[in-house]
């Protein structure tokens, strides 16, 4: 059963540092890209970036370069996404998804609510 | 960036009854070499992800009842719900996979009347 399982919900201040993991069961994680897709309170869905675990080619959304890295073990079956520096609006559920590139997300992390206050 | 277009924003349907949501593309997400629209429908309720409905714009993902269906090509696309069931309450998006970065649709709120 493919299966993607997201860190537990974090609460940070602004200026802080943080590293959310996604990992990957159930399928060979190294061939099938990971997107990283936000959500804020009550809103839609925002594609972020997503990475290759097998070779880690990254490719980022426009709106969020520079903003987050993206990152993947492919040796713990594990996708990562982090912030250097949080601020209040980035507040949101973040969720992993498995494609979503080049394909439909056909499997999805139950998500990872990071509050910043 | 392809921008995409659902209407309505929110409709009621009675059970049993029609539920049908469009979606149009800024720009064509059908790739000529292989005739493939690049576009995929999702279902999420509250408090969980989002989850796949249809691919490739009319591709029933296993395990989704046939009441769900997908049509479509180009820049227009539509998801019809051929009778509402009560856990069909929903937000509804679309998503075009063409070209990064991958774009959604503001979503349709799916309630029943």
């Amino acid at each position: 059963e493919v299966q993607l399982v997201q860190s537990g919900a974090g609460m940070k201040k602004p200026g802080e540092s943080l590293k959310i993991s996604c990992k990957g069961s159930g399928y060979s994680f190294a061939n099938y890209w990971i997107a990283w897709v936000r959500q804020m309170p009550g809103k839609g869905l925002e594609w972020m970036g997503i990475i290759y675990p097998g070779d880690s080619d990254t490719r980022y959304s426009p709106s969020f370069q520079g903003q987050v890295t993206i990152s993947a073990d492919k040796s713990i079956n594990t996708a990562y996404l982090q912030w250097s520096s949080l601020k209040a609006s980035d507040t949101a559920t973040y969720y992993c998804a498995r494609g979503l590139f080049e394909m439909a997300g056909d499997f999805w992390g139950q998500g990872t609510l990071v509050t910043v206050s | 960036d392809i921008v995409m277009t659902q209407s309505p924003d929110s409709l009621a349907v009675s059970l049993g009854e029609r539920a049908t949501i469009n979606c149009k593309s800024s720009q064509s997400v059908l790739y000529s070499s292989n005739n493939n629209n690049y576009l995929a429908w999702y279902q999420q309720k509250p408090g969980q992800p989002p989850k796949l409905l249809i691919y490739w714009a009319s591709f029933r993902e296993s395990g989704v009842p046939d009441r769900f269906s997908g049509s479509g090509s180009g820049t227009d696309f539509t998801l019809t719900i051929s009778s509402l069931q009560a856990e069909d309450v929903a937000v509804y998006y679309c998503q075009q996979y063409y070209r990064t970065p991958l774009t959604f649709g503001q979503g349709t709120k799916v309630e029943i009347k």
